[in-house]
């Protein structure tokens, strides 16, 4: 069963551009919603995560936003660079994961 | 830094044989995980342990078992590897605790494809 809804599945964007990621999930019980990043042959690392108490949390380039109401809630990856090419994961609560987005970011 | 190391990048084994995962972390944590990682499925929990010769079913156990006798190392085991087994395990590590859950560290993974 998959409790944690992520899309696209795949994304390809221009350097600069600000790729977003979704993820929609259906426990209203989750209380913690982080994102991982991917590089291949490398384990998933943490990369930003939120609570939903705020709709918004920012770490450098890398935003999430939170819909609470809508059990929603998204990474957007300002001024994305070639080094930002890698598979993102986002989670709920602690052990729900995403299918997976792979982003490739084109000089 | 956390380091968590998996015994194998890649193995090959034959349908039927056991097969051996092994995982070790430096850092001391109390919980450590086994996911599967399937193209368009993410990672699936199959078992976790909280703390010495502990352990809990995750979401997907069928098929698996594990071991932990020492704190550092954790072991998952294919009692009987079939073909449907052939995919990318990862191991991780985190603080103990609810709140200690929420920060995974992952190893390398280790590619296993089950002939």
């Amino acid at each position: 069963q998959q409790q944690v809804k992520q899309s696209p599945q795949s994304l390809i964007v221009q350097k600069g551009g600000i790729p977003i990621i979704n993820c929609a999930y259906e426990n209203t019980a989750f209380d913690y919603f982080p994102w991982y990043q991917q590089f291949p042959g490398k384990g998933p690392a943490l990369l930003i995560a939120i609570r939903p108490d705020v709709s918004e949390k920012k770490e450098g380039r890398f935003t999430i936003s939170f819909n609470k109401s809508a059990k929603q809630f998204s990474l957007h990856i300002m001024d994305s660079q070639p080094g930002d090419s890698a598979t993102y994961f986002c989670a709920a609560s602690k052990e729900r994961f995403g299918a997976g987005t792979r982003l490739t970011v084109k000089p | 830094d956390v380091k968590v190391t998996q015994s194998s990048r890649y193995l090959v084994k034959r349908t039927g044989e056991k097969v051996f995962l092994e995982c070790v972390q430096d850092m001391d944590h109390e919980n450590m995980f086994w996911y599967r990682q399937d193209p368009g499925l993410g990672l699936r929990l199959i078992y976790f342990s909280y703390d010495v010769k502990m352990k809990e079913k995750g979401d997907i156990p069928e098929g698996y078992s594990v071991s932990r006798e020492k704190k550092e190392r954790f072991s998952l085991i294919l009692e009987s590897a079939s073909t449907n087994q052939t995919s990318m395990y990862l191991c991780a590590s985190s603080p103990p605790g609810l709140l200690g859950r929420e920060t995974q560290y992952f190893g390398p993974g280790t590619r296993l494809l089950v002939l």
